[in-house]
């Protein structure tokens, strides 16, 4: 079992719609949880990090943990084609972010 | 947010050379910081965790001696890939944290590759 694991996608949304992007992991330990953004050939950007169950929003995103099922997701509102990117789903080990394998999305306009 | 610079961005070298890269926190100091490889449509994988002053700690896999990790200062920390082989050829990406906080900022990626 891979220590975080995320659906590859693509997902594809229209615009305006709600992209819905999740992610599980396996430690029940895990405390600090975050969500990346990656366009083709650039480096991640920090999208949200979340710490404490329940919801947590910025804008048109939303990041929800729910730990006792070990299940972190961003919900992105108002999509737009500016928004197709990869979303990576991150989880601190100790000192270390490990990340999955993100999730394709496409917004279709 | 906080800013690291990652050079070069790309490198075409051919088999057998050494390539350095450098990675800068350039408006905070960076005690720790870690360097990614990531190949085509695939996750980052960790490579290495660098800390100032001491020897970085590798993953399990990553060879130490083919992939040198210096971090000299507080702002700077290089990776040299030695004795480049086509295999070698990905995405590698430095990333920073700032001291107390968990957030990773990521410097903008070398590409690399080796014919």
């Amino acid at each position: 079992q891979k220590e975080v694991e995320q659906n590859s996608g693509p997902l594809s949304v229209p615009e305006g719609a709600i992209a819905s992007l999740n992610c599980t992991y396996s430690d029940r330990g895990s405390q600090s949880f975050f969500w990346y953004r990656q366009y083709s050939g650039k480096s991640p950007e920090l999208i949200m990090s979340i710490y404490s169950n329940g919801d947590k929003e910025d804008g048109r995103f939303t990041a929800q943990l729910n730990k006792a099922s070990q299940y972190v997701s961003l919900l992105i509102r108002d999509s737009q084609p500016s928004d197709s990117a990869t979303y990576l789903c991150a989880v601190m080990r100790g000192n270390k972010l490990v990340f999955g394998a993100g999730t394709i999305l496409r917004v279709k306009s | 947010g906080a800013v690291v610079s990652q050079h070069p961005s790309r490198v075409i070298c051919k088999s057998g050379t050494s390539v350095k890269i450098e990675c800068r926190s350039l408006d905070f100091q960076a005690t720790t910081m870690f360097w990614y490889r990531q190949f085509p449509k695939q996750s980052l994988m960790l490579m290495a965790t660098s800390n100032e002053g001491s020897k970085a700690t590798y993953e399990q896999g990553v060879e130490k001696d083919k992939f040198l990790i210096n971090h000299a200062s507080l702002t700077l920390s290089t990776l040299t890939v030695t004795s480049a082989h086509p295999e070698d050829s990905s995405f590698y990406i430095c990333s920073a944290r700032v001291w107390g906080d968990e957030k990773l900022f990521f410097g903008s990626g070398t590409q690399l590759s080796v014919l």
